[in-house]
């Protein structure tokens, strides 16, 4: 069964600092792999998504990720951490049958002055 | 990409009654789909809106409960009924653009909040 990790409920920065959440992945053949963000009272919102080639991919607001098919993981990154990236992060993965997104547990980022 | 809006917004019913979500979207998509995200929790997906068609429903999920229409590309209703308190939660339609293909990206519209007493 295909599904995604993340392994940290809560993740505290502070500002100015590189951030990381984590997620890993598992499915059957290459993955599609997706991170979200949601604000307080808010949708969500897209970030960046892997599909293939280079295994850094860059997004939205100067997120990054990475994606390493060894450890099946896409971790989420950012060189400098604003009080405004404070939100809950969602890493999912496209389901190929049906193509609906599997969503993990979501990590809360808190990045404090 | 595609604009998303849902009505309403939010809502506080009573137990028992039924509430009908509405989610329009911009442009014609094949892909729709109802997820429901209850307090702290994560996303989970209800049912895939088919147009023309039936919604096929996830595990833990059944018509009755969750009837969807999908009358057009472009639009699709949710409904909840018979509400109980743990039915309380945020109910997010989302599309994947166009043709919907996997390596597209999927969007969500801003999401019903629900609050059942």
């Amino acid at each position: 069964a295909q599904s995604v990790a993340q392994p940290e409920d809560q993740v505290n920065v502070a500002e100015g600092n590189p951030l990381t959440v984590k997620c890993t992945y598992s499915v059957s053949g290459n993955p599609y792999l997706f991170w979200y963000v949601q604000y307080p009272n808010r949708g969500l919102q897209f970030l960046l998504k892997y599909i293939t080639g280079d295994n850094l991919v860059k997004g939205s607001y100067g997120f990054e990720a990475e994606f390493n098919k060894s450890q099946t993981s896409f971790h989420l990154k950012k060189p400098s951490a604003l009080v405004s990236d404070s939100a809950l992060y969602f890493c999912a993965v496209r389901v190929r049958q049906g193509g609906k997104l599997i969503f993990g547990q979501g990590t809360e980022l808190s990045v404090k002055p | 990409s595609a604009v998303i809006s849902q009505k309403p917004s939010r809502d506080i019913c009573q137990r028992g009654t039924s509430l009908t979500i509405q989610c329009q979207v911009d442009s014609q998509v094949t892909m729709m789909f109802w997820y429901r995200q209850q307090p702290g929790q994560s996303l989970t997906l209800i049912a895939t809106a088919n147009q023309g068609s039936e919604a096929t429903y996830e595990s833990g999920f059944v018509i009755d409960k969750f009837p969807i229409s999908r009358p057009n590309l472009t639009f699709s209703t949710l409904t909840v009924s018979n509400m109980s308190p743990e039915d309380s939660s945020i109910y997010l339609c989302s599309v994947v653009p166009g043709a919907g293909g996997l390596q597209e990206t999927q969007y969500f519209g801003p999401g019903t909040r629900l609050l059942v007493l």
